[in-house]
């Protein structure tokens, strides 16, 4: 069966632009969560969706958003990009709800953003 | 918040070694998750921990909660098993190690 798709794999945005990320779960998975990975800080977890609804949150600010569809297909945007910002994100998609419990979650091959 | 302490950081070993990686934690936790990356970046899932012990190929992976502390062992290692492994743990929301840089030489 096909596995978690990010769309799109590679983008280039200047500062101050938005931009927004894809995320299609496996099939039947109805949970996705969202990770920024950069050489400084490591994964961090962003926040995760689960039945159209936003279940808890990283530390993040509120420039990151994201969204879930009825087909479990979730978008993240991030307004007023920073150079910061530039970095691998990640979504992953389960089963059940609780990114990160007794739950194993299989990750796409990310979006790797970069801020110029 | 949970702190994720990995170690060792970086790994070198020849084709054939035992490898052992380590991963303490802070703060009781529902799961350990065993992740490994290679270079360009996409994610595997490993091994999915609550307690005791799962072998999957030349893997193991082992936990013990009391102590907040878990392993993963790679026996026999081959050059393909050179990638980042990670360490992640939480209920709702992963919180991450550092991750550990293996490199396999033949």
């Amino acid at each position: 069966k096909a596995g978690v798709t990010q769309t799109p794999r590679y983008l280039i945005k200047t500062r101050g632009q938005q931009v927004t990320l894809s995320c299609s779960p496996i099939s039947g998975h109805r949970s996705v969560s969202w990770y920024q990975q950069t050489p400084g800080q490591g994964l961090q977890f962003l926040f995760e969706y689960f039945s159209e609804t936003q279940r808890n949150k990283g530390n993040f600010p509120g420039r990151f958003s994201g969204r879930q569809f009825s087909n479990s297909r979730s978008e993240m945007n991030v307004s007023t990009l920073e150079l910061g910002d530039s970095a691998l994100y990640l979504c992953a998609s389960s089963l059940i709800a609780g990114a990160g419990g007794a739950n194993v979650l299989t990750f796409g091959a990310g979006s790797r953003l970069t801020v110029l | 918040k949970n702190e994720v302490e990995q170690s060792p950081q970086n790994l070198t070993a020849q084709e054939g070694e035992f490898i052992t990686i380590n991963c303490s934690y802070s703060v009781g936790i529902s799961a350990l998750h065993w992740l490994q990356q290679h270079p360009g970046g996409g994610i595997v899932s490993l091994f999915m921990l609550s307690s005791g012990k799962k072998k999957h190929g030349r893997l193991i992976a082992t936990i013990n909660i009391q102590e907040k502390h878990s392993s993963l062992h790679i026996t026999a290692s081959h050059p393909r098993d050179s990638a980042v492994y990670i360490c992640a743990v939480g209920a709702d929301g992963l919180t991450f190690g550092k991750g550990t840089h293996l490199i396999i030489q033949p």
